[in-house]
Order: structure tokens, then C-alpha cells, then sequence
């Protein structure tokens, strides 16, 4: 069967670094996305990796190790609004989104 | 209308109702999707339309069905709701199902079948 599996919850300090983990057993692989979502709102996309490597893009990285079906998004310089879930994503060999189920990040002053 | 719309916002659903969740988008995606959201578990595809006039099934499509008569809408119908189908639905967009091209998200709809 497909699987993402991410860490339900962590607890960072304004103004630190954070780094969430994904990893994912999937049939294919076509991508893999990171999004935002807020509490009561949608999702919203933050970063997409394709191949092997670090995507920088301000605040937030995403890497990607396709060999070792594993991803990480990293926010540095954390901020209250970053208090949010963050979902991993991958695209599968049907090019269909299979989702994790999120991880809820709470920021403390 | 700009991005992706859905109505209603909510709803509270007596089970056995018909009910059709619509969903209306105004960026010309050719793609379209239905998920639900349950606490706990990831976003699950319910049923999906890669353009006009086709669509295909999710993971999770019994007791739901959809049409895609034109590029803009994709409702979503319950036949006959059952209190397991109580869920947040999210529709989304993309310009293409392939590639690094990114899903929209509408708004959501909280639906509730008692």
C-alpha cells in the first residue's frame, strides 16, 4: 500500500529553526509537495521537489533523497503565523496527490 | 470570482438526503479534485477530473458521484448521505494532473450528516 507518514505534532520558539520529516512508500513517484494549512482554512502550496537536493525559496527549504523516500521541510527564523500543519504530499505513477496526514507545528513566544 | 469558490460554506445534513457541493474555479485549470478531510488522516481523493467531459474515481468514491460539463465546474453529489460521509470536502484546481504543476484549494465545506 502507499504511505506518508510525518510526525503529528511539534513545538518550536519564535525566532528558531525547525525541521519536519516526511517519508513515503508510494507506487511511482512524480513529485513531492509540501503545503500550509491553518487552522479552518485550505491548504495552500509552499514548495515542490522533483529531484534530489535542497529547494530554497526565503524562510522555508525542502529537501528531497528520492533513494531513501524521505523529505524534510526546514523554517528558519520562526515566526507566530508559522503556527499552522504542514502537509506532505506525493505525487504517485497515476500523477495522483497521496497526502500525509499532517504535522500540527505550535510556535511559543 | 477570484481562484476557486465552493458553497455552501456548511451545512448540517438529516442522513438519506441528496446534497450536491458545488465548486467553481476561474483560472481556466483543466484539472479538478474532490478531497475530504477527517481529523487524523491525510487529505483523501474522493473523485478527480483531468478535463472537461472526463472524470475518474479517488480513493475514497462510494456514495459520491461528480460531472464535468464545462472547465469551470465540478460539483459533487451524495446520493443519500450517511453520518460517515460527515467531513470538511475541499475542491482544488491545477493546470495540469502532471508535473510540479500545483493543486488550489477552494475554501473548504463543512458538512455534517446527522
Amino acid at each position: 500500500g502507499q504511505n506518508i507518514d510525518q510526525p503529528t505534532e511539534m513545538t518550536a520558539t519564535e525566532g528558531a529553526i525547525v525541521q519536519i520529516n516526511c517519508t513515503y512508500q508510494t507506487s511511482g513517484f512524480n513529485g513531492l509537495f509540501w503545503y500550509q494549512q491553518h487552522a479552518g482554512e485550505a491548504p495552500t502550496f509552499l514548495s515542490y521537489n522533483v529531484l534530489d537536493g535542497l529547494e530554497e525559496k526565503g524562510r522555508f527549504s525542502s529537501f528531497l533523497s528520492r533513494s531513501k523516500g524521505y523529505s524534510y521541510l526546514l523554517l528558519k527564523e520562526l515566526q507566530m503565523k508559522d503556527s499552522a500543519s504542514y502537509l506532505c504530499a506525493v505525487k504517485d505513477s497515476n500523477y495522483q496527490l497521496i497526502w500525509g496526514a499532517g504535522t500540527k507545528l505550535i510556535i511559543k513566544p | 470570482i477570484a481562484g476557486i469558490t465552493q458553497a455552501p460554506t456548511s451545512q448540517i445534513l438529516a442522513a438519506g438526503r441528496r446534497m450536491t457541493l458545488r465548486c467553481t474555479q476561474d483560472m481556466r485549470h483543466n484539472a479538478m479534485y474532490w478531497y475530504r478531510q477527517d481529523l487524523g488522516l491525510g487529505l483523501r481523493l474522493i473523485h478527480y477530473s483531468n478535463t472537461a467531459g472526463t472524470t475518474g474515481k479517488g480513493e475514497v468514491p462510494d456514495g459520491y458521484s461528480v460531472s464535468r460539463a464545462n472547465t469551470d465546474d465540478f460539483p459533487l453529489t451524495l446520493a443519500s448521505a450517511v453520518p460517515s460521509q460527515t467531513s470538511v470536502y475541499f475542491c482544488a484546481s491545477s493546470d495540469s494532473s502532471q508535473g510540479a504543476d500545483e493543486q488550489f484549494f477552494g475554501p473548504g465545506t463543512r458538512l455534517t450528516v446527522l
